[in-house]
């Protein structure tokens, strides 16, 4: 059964900072990744999505990498400011159309 | 925008009640999909379609039914709802591009409360 662990659960950073958040999954067999954002009380926006057969994608201050064959992946934000404080999920996408999440990083960025 | 709309957004019930929610598209994608969140359990699949009557289970099925009846709609029962189904439920489609890249998009949600 695949699972999504992200490590920190929280973090509190002064502005200016960058960040790395991180995701791991157990099974490799995956179709892609994608991360959200989600604002408190609102839905999940989604920020990156990676193929299976990419390993980053880049979207502004935002860039996220994908390491297969470890179960890995990173959410990199340059430059850290207020507004990006937010809870940042991944999940990932098995073959039979499921995606599954971890229960998210929930990231302060103080000014 | 995906065009997402989830009805209602908010909704209070009592235990035994039936609850229907309502996801509708616009764009006529195929997949759509039902979340619950909850804290510290983060998203957690119900259902999912596939296209029109087409729908399997996700992770945590029990008490809850769906229906898609044409593209654009896809309804999450709840036939008698328990307190333990007091949650905020997700809609979400899956966008498939040109090559297939599957990104899925939520909707804005429905917080339920089952006192």
């Amino acid at each position: 059964k695949q699972e999504v662990t992200q490590i920190p659960a929280a973090l509190s950073v002064p502005e200016g900072e960058n960040l790395v958040l991180n995701c791991s999954f157990t099974d490799s067999a995956i179709y892609n990744l994608q991360w959200f954002r989600q604002d408190p009380g609102k839905g999940l926006t989604s920020l990156l999505l990676i193929q299976s057969s990419q390993r980053e994608q880049t979207s502004g201050r935002l860039n996220a990498s994908l390491d297969k064959s470890s179960g890995r992946s990173t959410l990199y934000i340059a430059a850290s400011q207020p507004g990006d404080s937010a809870t940042y999920l991944c999940a990932v996408r098995d073959n039979t159309d499921k995606l599954i999440f971890g229960t998210g990083t929930r990231l302060q960025v103080f000014p | 925008d995906a065009g997402i709309t989830q009805s209602p957004r908010h909704k209070v019930t009592e235990t035994g009640t039936p609850v229907t929610l309502r996801c509708h598209q616009t764009e006529n994608h195929r997949y759509m999909y039902w979340y619950r969140q909850d804290p510290g359990h983060g998203l957690r699949l119900i259902h999912y379609s596939y296209g029109v009557k087409d729908t399997d289970k996700g992770e945590v099925s029990d008490g809850y039914s769906v229906s898609r009846s044409k593209t654009e709609d896809f309804l999450l029962t709840l036939e008698s709802a328990t307190s333990s189904q007091t949650s905020v439920y997700f809609c979400a489609i899956s966008v498939l591009g040109g090559r297939d890249t599957g990104e899925l998009f939520f909707g804005e949600g429905s917080r339920l409360t089952v006192l």
